[in-house]
């Protein structure tokens, strides 16, 4: 079964850092791009990043640009979210997903999802 | 990115058919034909029910299509069932991103 669980969110401080991980089963990983997206309480979904099955080609939203890094690990089967100088506004559920395509794509296999609260 | 427009809720009986729009620009909707369409009950993740403007992933029922036309792209439901009431989002590619509308809420009646 295709798979993608995410982990690593929680409770940080305004202007810290967190690493998201998510991990993949069920399919080749490294044959498809990832994505993050994430949803605000009682919010919409925003699109966040995503990263192509190579690795070698990044994307990102203007609202996180500079502050967020996408990485992935094919040996491990693990896709990250490194999230640096945490505002109160990234406070969200942060789902992980799979792409449709190896390229930037939509996305068709999603995880549960990982909280993230950015409070004093 | 760009603002996209779609109803904040639309609602219908079981059996009718109803259609949500999605209004974008020449720079998302309107440039590319890789449109997708999300459905998420309350506290649960994404489905993709539609991509590329009108294909159907596996396991989708067929009452759910998809269209477009010019910068404004839809999503009909027809016979409309209780376990359609979800909120739908679209999801245009943007040229090395997508953008999610607001999500319109979908009340069955």
């Amino acid at each position: 079964e295709v798979q993608v669980l995410e982990s690593g969110g929680g409770l940080a401080q305004p202007g810290g850092s967190l690493r998201l991980s998510c991990a993949a089963s069920g399919f080749t990983f490294s044959s498809y791009a990832m994505t993050w997206v994430r949803q605000a309480p009682g919010k919409g979904l925003e699109w966040v990043s995503a990263i192509s099955g190579s690795g070698g080609s990044t994307y990102y939203a203007d609202s996180v640009k500079g502050r967020f890094t996408i990485s992935r690990d094919n040996s491990k089967n693990t896709l990250y979210l490194q999230i640096n100088s945490l505002r109160a506004e990234d406070t969200a559920v942060y789902y992980c997903a799979k792409s449709l395509l190896e390229r930037l794509s939509c996305m068709d296999v999603w995880g549960q999802g990982t909280t993230v609260t950015v409070s004093s | 990115q760009s603002a996209l427009t779609q109803p904040r809720s639309v609602s219908g009986s079981p059996g009718q058919s109803v259609t949500i729009s999605c209004t974008g620009t020449s720079s998302d909707v309107g440039g590319y034909d890789y449109v997708s369409w999300y459905q998420q009950h309350p506290g649960k993740a994404p489905r993709l029910m539609i991509y590329d403007v009108n294909r159907r992933p596996s396991g989708v029922p067929d009452r759910f299509s998809g269209s477009k036309s010019g910068n404004t792209a839809s999503l009909t439901i027809s016979g409309l069932q209780a376990e359609d009431e979800a909120d739908y989002y679209c999801c245009p590619y943007a040229g090395s991103s997508w953008v999610f509308g607001g999500g319109t809420k979908v009340t069955v009646l």
